[in-house]
């Protein structure tokens, strides 16, 4: 099956500091990736939609400034979470769809914790 | 408005049965379902999925049952092993091919 690689699968940082989580289809063009939260115990919660060269489309309640999502090509989007604080701890999964899929493939996840 | 529910967070069966897991939606548009599977720390993996067109799918030990008019889907997992215990999501692309995911269900299947 497709393969989405996602890095880094953890990642621990100091608050204020900026954090960049990268997203890779390693096997077919994603016009479309998603970003996912999950916080312990609750689904997962989609945060935003990207396509490849525009700008991405957020799900309300999240706040673009603060999560920065580029798709600049066909196999990489990047979620930035920039100034993370200790409430921004939480585990991140990207996913990914090429033209037409109907299923999306997921990246690894990458657990952050912001001390 | 939860277009797609698993109204049963836990679900506890022993090892050698069969596992059912429940899932309903409200948006009759839906055309496809999906099932995916996630341990802790990892991200979801696909299981099993279903077109409307169908009202059962079979992959191994895992069967996906629609009933359309009653807006359900189940997920049977038969034998159940230790290696299923995880959290199941079931999971319908809306027409922008956004997942809509449910809440999940956690099974733990016990020796």
């Amino acid at each position: 099956g497709a393969v989405v690689s996602q890095h880094p699968s953890w990642v621990i940082c100091k608050s204020g500091t900026s954090v960049k989580i990268e997203c890779r289809s390693l096997d077919f063009q994603a016009t479309t990736m998603f970003w996912y939260r999950q916080f312990p115990k609750q689904s997962l919660m989609l945060m935003a939609t990207s396509n490849e060269g525009s700008k991405a489309t957020y799900e309300q309640g999240v706040e673009k400034d603060k999560f920065l999502i580029n798709h600049a090509s066909l196999t990489l989007s990047t979620l930035t979470v920039t100034s993370a604080h200790p409430e921004d701890s939480s585990f991140y999964i990207c996913s990914a769809a090429d033209r037409g899929a109907t299923e999306a493939f997921f990246g690894q996840g990458t657990r952050l914790t912001v001390v | 408005d939860q277009q797609v529910k698993q109204n049963s967070p836990s679900l506890s069966v022993q090892e050698g049965r069969i596992s059912i897991l429940n899932c309903d939606y409200t948006n009759s548009m839906f055309d496809y379902f999906l099932w995916y599977k996630k341990y802790p720390a990892e991200g979801p993996t696909f299981l099993i999925s279903i077109s409307s067109i169908k009202d059962k799918n079979e992959d191994g030990r895992f069967t996906v049952f629609l009933n359309k008019s009653a807006k359900h889907l189940s997920l049977h997992i038969v034998p159940s092993q230790p290696g299923d215990s995880a959290v199941y999501f079931c999971a319908a692309p809306d027409n922008t091919d956004k997942l809509i995911f449910g809440t999940g269900t956690r099974l733990q299947v016990f020796p």
